[in-house]
């Protein structure tokens, strides 16, 4: 089975701290996503990676960064959190081989105070 | 357009019914679909997948594709408390890596 772990399941956070998301996937596949989920949004993409130290931004990297340095973990930063990212935040990893069908890990519920 | 449209609900239903949940999609280049179903306070979990030219059935679960409509369907059989929870259709998106998800549609099965 695939498992795909995040490092809280929730976190308060405020305005201003630099906030780090951390995403742990075992079966060593190459491509990994961060999500948030809001209500009446869905998930939206922020950032994803299909190889080590290769990043691409999704449809709202504003405010985010991302690092891969190795495999299995992709990490999620909020340089400055903002109330607005107080979200769901969740990480996805897919193997380019199969059917693109991406795993998820639990989630993290972040609020920014 | 959007790529991919989802009737949010939410859908409440009587145990024992037949659910019908749909998405539209709009790039009839999309050859496969996915139904993801994410329980509260958890993450999504792939349930069923199908390509674009048939049908699939798995248990209770059956999942259609009409391409000429450019309309995919999950029907839930026999309903359970346990399947309440949000339903999400995804298909590849613009990207070669990328999967685009609808918004979901959250169901409850009433005992």
């Amino acid at each position: 089975d695939v498992k795909v772990t995040q490092s809280s399941r929730y976190l308060v956070k405020r305005t201003g701290e630099k906030v780090f998301l951390e995403c742990v996937q075992d079966m060593d596949h190459e491509n990994m996503f961060w999500y948030r989920q809001d209500p009446g949004l869905g998930l939206r993409l922020i950032y994803f990676s299909y190889d080590v130290k290769m990043k691409e931004k999704g449809d709202i990297p504003e405010g985010y960064s991302v690092s891969r340095e190795k495999k299995e973990r992709f990490s999620l930063i909020l340089e400055s959190a903002s109330t607005n990212q107080t979200s769901m935040y969740l990480c996805a990893s897919s193997s380019p081989v199969a059917l693109r069908e991406q795993y998820f890990g639990p989630g993290t519920r972040l609020t920014v105070t | 357009q959007k790529e991919v449209e989802q009737d949010p609900g939410p859908l409440s239903v009587p145990e024992g019914a037949i659910v019908s949940l749909n998405c539209t999609y709009s790039n009839s280049a999309f050859q496969y679909f996915m139904w993801y179903r994410q329980y509260s306070r958890k993450g999504p979990e792939l349930l069923m997948y199908t390509y674009s030219s048939g049908n699939k059935e798995d248990g209770r679960f059956t999942a259609q594709v009409d391409k000429s409509s450019k309309y995919i369907s999950l029907f839930i059989r026999d309903s359970q408390p346990s399947d309440s929870a949000t339903y999400l259709c995804a298909m590849p998106g613009a990207g070669s890596y990328q999967l685009t998800f609808g918004k979901g549609t959250k169901l409850s099965v009433i005992p």
